[in-house]
């Protein structure tokens, strides 16, 4: 499964709300539990990814709350509401459905304007 | 909270063989799936494969044949072997856990990182 993300960079104003999109090649809802296998990751720089979304839409434990995951199917958003200084970094979205492989996004790059 | 750290050379040579370990404090290896994702230098992220404390596993068939990842549960690690390495190699190589709810399944995200460790292939 090919995993595309847009736009690969954007810069947003400090409290402007950031959206990032990532479209899959195929289908990552899986019908017998009514779930969508798509993570998203945040990584700052010289650090390891952190996840922020999984199953699509539900909040990683200590997740600020300005973070959000909408979508279904093949097509999925990653929200941050009100862009804070410390949001700088690479987002990336995963895609767990299907093995092998895992693929990633090829990763937005999240700057202030 | 898990604790996972990358062990090994910084350097190999090109046709040589990447080794390295994944060493897990703080929750025992004999639960969940665990992996092993690179990044290239300034690019995005690359899953190579993963494994379960039976040792069973599943490669990226883009590395398949080269590649191969076993786990010690006496001493609550893991290892990536990646044989006949070139420049395209170089990268941070990290170690990751797979998230479990109950029942662990493979097929879930990448819960737990480690710091990551960059090898360079270089004569």
């Amino acid at each position: 499964i090919v995993m595309t993300q847009t736009p690969d960079s954007l810069a947003v104003s400090l409290g402007e709300r950031a959206t990032i999109h990532c479209r899959s090649s195929q289908t990552v809802f899986y019908n017998s539990n009514n779930k969508n296998y798509l993570a998203w990751y945040q990584q700052k720089p010289g650090q390891p990814p952190k996840v922020l979304i999984y199953w699509a839409s539900t909040r990683a434990s200590g997740v600020p709350d300005r973070f959000s995951g909408s979508g279904a199917g093949t097509d999925f958003t990653l929200t941050i509401s009100s862009l804070q200084a410390e949001d700088v970094g690479v987002y990336y979205c995963q895609q767990y459905y299907s093995s092998p492989p895992r693929t990633f996004g090829q990763g937005t790059k999240v700057e202030i304007k | 909270q898990v604790q996972l750290q990358e062990s090994g050379p910084g350097l190999v040579k090109p046709s040589e063989t990447l080794s390295l370990t994944c060493s897990v404090s703080g929750g025992s290896i004999s639960t969940h799936y665990w992996s092993w994702i690179r990044q290239p230098p300034g690019k995005g992220l690359e899953w190579i494969g993963y494994i379960n404390y039976r040792g069973y596993t599943n490669y990226n068939p883009s590395l398949n044949s080269r590649v191969t990842i076993s786990v010690d549960t006496s001493q609550n690690q893991f290892s990536l072997r990646l044989s006949s390495v070139t420049a395209a190699d170089t990268a941070v190589y990290y170690c990751a856990r797979v998230y479990c709810d109950g029942d662990c399944y493979p097929d879930r995200h990448f819960d737990s990182w480690g710091q990551g460790t960059l090898v360079n292939v270089s004569s």
